[in-house]
């Protein structure tokens, strides 16, 4: 029984280039929540989304990232134009349901040079 | 929006002994409280939860307490092991429209002594 998966686990990029993260949900989770973790912090929420759907994406910055989650395929966070400061480590977690059970991912470490 | 606060930032204990972790929050409508463990390198792990019906939930040498008068609640470790050493987080949530992202605290070092 797979838990939540994310690739890549670590990825360098240097500034102006686009970053992809991708998690695949635990089976039987149709949803979805991506966090930002800087160093020496806690994780912050950064969007919430269900199949084909953003649900709230109240803690994405409002230039350069998106979020999908297609109807078939993984969940896809993007950065386009990384700048030194979006390095951080980025979790995925699933649930089964709103309000159930979060379970993480563990994590792509974005470096940006 | 919610805020949730963890203290002590950091805390060491003796193998054996019980070690526990505090948090507050702020949204009086907040009604889960998770706790996760995070080893060096890893994603956070769910290691117990407690939801606002009820004051207490034990799972063998884990326990959660919730206070939602004083809007606290606390993770209790007892017997403490070499293996507990790792960042422990809480985080809050509440049912504010569709929305059930977490809200964390940032975070207790937690070391255990052999």
């Amino acid at each position: 029984n797979a838990g939540v998966m994310q690739n890549p686990r670590h990825l360098v990029r240097r500034r102006g280039q686009e970053a992809r993260l991708r998690c695949s949900p635990m089976k039987g989770h149709s949803h979805v929540y991506w966090y930002r973790q800087l160093p020496e912090e806690g994780l912050k929420f950064m969007v919430y989304l269900q199949k084909e759907n953003i649900i709230d994406e109240s803690g994405m910055p409002k230039e350069r990232f998106s979020a999908e989650f297609p109807k078939e395929g993984p969940s896809i966070l993007r950065i386009q134009q990384v700048v030194r400061g979006d390095s951080a480590a980025y979790f995925c977690a699933s649930s089964r349901q709103a309000y159930n059970e979060q379970f993480f991912g563990p994590g792509t470490r974005l470096t940006v040079l | 929006g919610e805020n949730v606060e963890q203290h002590p930032s950091t805390l060491s204990v003796q193998e054996g002994d019980s070690a526990v972790i505090k948090c507050t929050y702020s949204d009086s409508a907040s009604n889960y409280f998770p706790w996760y463990k995070q080893e060096l390198g890893k994603g956070p792990q769910l290691i117990i939860d407690i939801r606002s019906n009820v004051g207490e939930k034990k799972d063998q040498r884990i326990a959660v307490t919730l206070n939602k008068t004083a809007k606290h609640f606390s993770l209790h470790i007892t017997e403490t092991q070499p293996e507990d050493s790792a960042v422990y987080f809480c985080a809050a949530t509440g049912r504010t429209g569709a929305n059930s992202k977490l809200t964390f605290g940032k975070g207790i070092t937690l070391s255990v002594r052999p």
